[in-house]
């Protein structure tokens, strides 16, 4: 079954400090691998999209990782601001011949604190 | 538009009554998903569309969803005799190309379904 677990559930840090993000995945035949932050409230919005062949991207303060070999992935975030508590979910695409899925992860509820 | 457009925001339906949800694509794509999302980020596909076309139901609960994508209309999403489980937001996402290609898949904010 394709699977893809987050962790931590949630995570407290204060402003200014770094975080990193974990994504472990079961999805078979892999795609590509996209971060999304989501506001409460809010629809989720792409932060990375890497694909097999990528190990690392970055945008911004935000940089994410992949490893194809171990089906891990993680987000790294540097110099927390309060703007980024939000819920961060891994999303993992399958290549099937019937049409593409996205499989999600149950996310990462991140809150900076002052 | 330059955003997917998602209406009402809330929605609140008593058990058994039907309930229609409303999407506008940004212009200009071709591809528009539903996802259900029941508990926070537990997001479930429902169905796509490559314009009017259905492109991939497997997601759909056929017996009481249906959904349309017609042209010069905002897409729509419709529970006939809704359920107490049917409660969560529902996402519409669109894209240039088909779900899964490297391109990327814009949401909408969501409609919040609660059945009471």
């Amino acid at each position: 079954k394709n699977q893809v677990e987050q962790s931590p559930q949630s995570l407290i840090i204060l402003e200014g400090k770094n975080c990193t993000l974990q994504c472990n995945y079961t999805v078979s035949p892999f795609s590509n691998l996209r971060w999304y932050k989501q506001d409460t409230g809010r629809g989720p919005v792409s932060l990375t999209i890497m694909t097999f062949s990528e190990n690392t991207k970055s945008n911004g303060r935000y940089t994410a990782t992949l490893d194809a070999d171990t089906k891990q992935s993680s987000l790294h975030i540097t110099a927390s601001q309060l703007s980024d508590s939000a819920s961060y979910i891994c999303v993992v695409t399958t290549a099937t011949g019937g049409g593409n899925k996205l499989t999600f992860g149950t996310g990462t509820q991140l809150k900076v604190e002052l | 538009g330059e955003e997917v457009a998602q209406t009402p925001k809330h929605l609140v339906r008593g058990e058994g009554q039907k309930a229609k949800l409303y999407c506008a694509p940004i212009k200009g794509h071709s591809y528009v998903f539903w996802y259900q999302q029941v508990l926070k980020n537990e997001f479930k596909f429902l169905i796509s569309f490559q314009n009017e076309n259905v492109f991939d139901e497997t997601g759909m609960p056929k017996e009481r969803f249906s959904a349309k994508c017609l042209p010069n209309s905002p897409c729509s999403l419709e529970i006939q005799a809704t359920k107490l489980e049917d409660s969560a937001v529902y996402f519409c996402a669109s894209s240039q190309l088909r779900q899964g290609s490297n391109t990327e898949a814009f949401f909408g904010q969501g409609t919040r379904l609660t059945v009471v």
